[in-house]
């Protein structure tokens, strides 16, 4: 079955560095997403990715994040300077149409130190 | 108010019995609905969709929506071990999927 395969599983950084997180979604889906999920808490909206542009971002996106497409196959998150809170499980997921369900990547653990 | 909200849990039922998890909605807008189950360390996986006023059974699941009181239920008849995890409700308007808080469920053998 197709999957949506992530890289890292766990990073662990110092605050202040540069983190890019890895995402191969399957590959007929059109619609890529970001969402966060720290410890304990809820699933988190942060992105969402089509046609090698943002549709839409939440309001933690802010311009500490960015998101890209550098190839075909390849959608990363970059986290410009890492901060103590944003230590969470980052799940990539894609659907072939945005109306569609959602399948999740394993997540990248990021534990910023 | 929180746009997807869910019964505070955890909820604990005998294995066997009927589990009942509920969620409301904000968005009126809101046009499709998703429950998945989240085992600890683990991301979301799909247990059912619904997208129309009703009810949907696959299996042992049944979604409930009902958009007029912006509400979506989702039964676990036969509860078995297995089903212990962490449901989510989601509610999606255009490309955003937004998640509640999640219930917990225990079943005990």
């Amino acid at each position: 079955e197709p999957e949506v395969t992530q890289t890292p599983s766990h990073q662990v950084t110092q605050m202040g560095q540069e983190v890019i997180l890895r995402c191969v979604p399957i590959s007929n889906h059109l619609y890529f997403y970001w969402y966060r999920q720290i410890l304990g808490q809820k699933v988190e909206f942060l992105v969402s990715f089509y046609n090698n542009e943002i549709s839409e971002k939440s309001e933690i996106f802010d311009d500490q994040f960015s998101v890209e497409r550098p190839d075909g196959s390849n959608f990363t998150l970059k986290i410009r300077s890492t901060k103590l809170e944003d230590s969470a499980m980052y799940f990539c997921a894609s659907n072939p149409s945005g109306a569609n369900v959602l399948t999740f990547g394993a997540g990248s653990r990021l534990t910023v130190l | 108010q929180k746009e997807v909200e869910q019964n505070s849990g955890p909820l604990s039922v005998p294995e066997g019995a009927i589990a009942s998890l509920n969620c409301t909605y904000s968005d009126r807008v809101s046009q499709s609905f998703f429950w998945y189950r989240q085992y600890s360390g683990k991301s979301p996986e799909l247990i059912m969709s619904i997208y129309s006023n009703g009810d949907k059974e696959d299996g042992r699941f049944t979604a409930q929506l009902n958009k007029a009181s912006q509400y979506v239920s989702l039964l676990i008849r036969d509860s078995q071990p297995s089903d212990s995890a962490t449901y989510l409700c989601a509610v999606k308007r255009a490309g955003k999927s937004t998640f509640g808080d999640g219930t917990t469920l225990t079943v005990k053998p």
